[in-house]
């Protein structure tokens, strides 16, 4: 079956840099590619996927990079804030299998 | 509630004790899924609905755990003979459609067995 690993599992950065965190996959059936933020106390949510079909996606301050060859995925936040400070979890699936999802990074943003 | 709602947000019970956690979807999503983390972890999978039927249960520990969704919306986990082990946050999630696309969990039910 699917095995996402995730890197770093913490990361602290100065506000107003940026972070990169990276995901790697082991099924190339793989097609969809989501990440999702996880607040203390709370569920996570969705904040940004990709398909197989693009290499980048971008949402304002957000973007996705997918690289099919390699098998592996990036979030790029920039100009990062306070209120981005949260775990992070990518994920993988192929139709309508279930999300596997990584271990998690701890983003913490220091002001 | 637009949301994913599920209760309890707290359970302690004692090792051997048995356990019911329930689900109510985003009205309107035909599947549901139930996810376990543990601390530091990620979501892992434990079964998904499609409707009323289980479509895949393949990542249920063992069997003392159970699911069910007897009318295609709300759903219960049960837990047979708790063991400390299974001490987790329980996340249900629902989707609109089957394929690919977001998924919206709850807040979790926090499970505490002594």
């Amino acid at each position: 079956g699917e095995n996402v690993e995730q890197h770093p599992s913490t990361l602290s950065v100065q506000e107003g840099d940026s972070a990169v965190i990276k995901c790697t996959y082991s099924d190339s059936a793989s097609n969809y590619f989501p990440w999702y933020k996880q607040e203390l106390g709370k569920g996570p949510q969705l904040i940004i996927d990709i398909r197989s079909n693009v290499g980048e996606k971008k949402d304002q301050r957000i973007a996705v990079t997918l690289n099919k060859t390699a098998k592996h995925f990036s979030l790029h936040i920039t100009e990062t804030q306070p209120e981005d400070s949260a775990v992070y979890f990518c994920a993988a699936s192929f139709g309508n299998t279930p999300l596997v999802f990584g271990k998690g990074t701890r983003l913490s943003v220091i002001a | 509630g637009a949301g994913v709602s599920q209760t309890p947000s707290n359970k302690v019970t004692e090792k051997g004790k048995y356990v019911e956690l329930r689900c109510d979807p985003i009205s309107g999503h035909t599947a549901l899924y139930w996810y376990r983390q543990s601390l530091g972890q990620g979501p892992e999978f434990l079964i998904y609905f499609q409707g009323t039927g289980a479509a895949d249960d393949s990542g249920l520990p063992n069997d003392r755990f159970f699911a069910v969704r007897p009318e295609g919306s709300v759903s219960t986990l049960k837990i047979q003979r708790t063991e400390r082990g299974d001490s987790a946050v329980y996340l249900c999630a629902s989707r609109d459609r089957m394929n690919t696309g977001e998924l919206f969990f709850g807040e979790g039910s926090r499970l505490t067995v002594l």
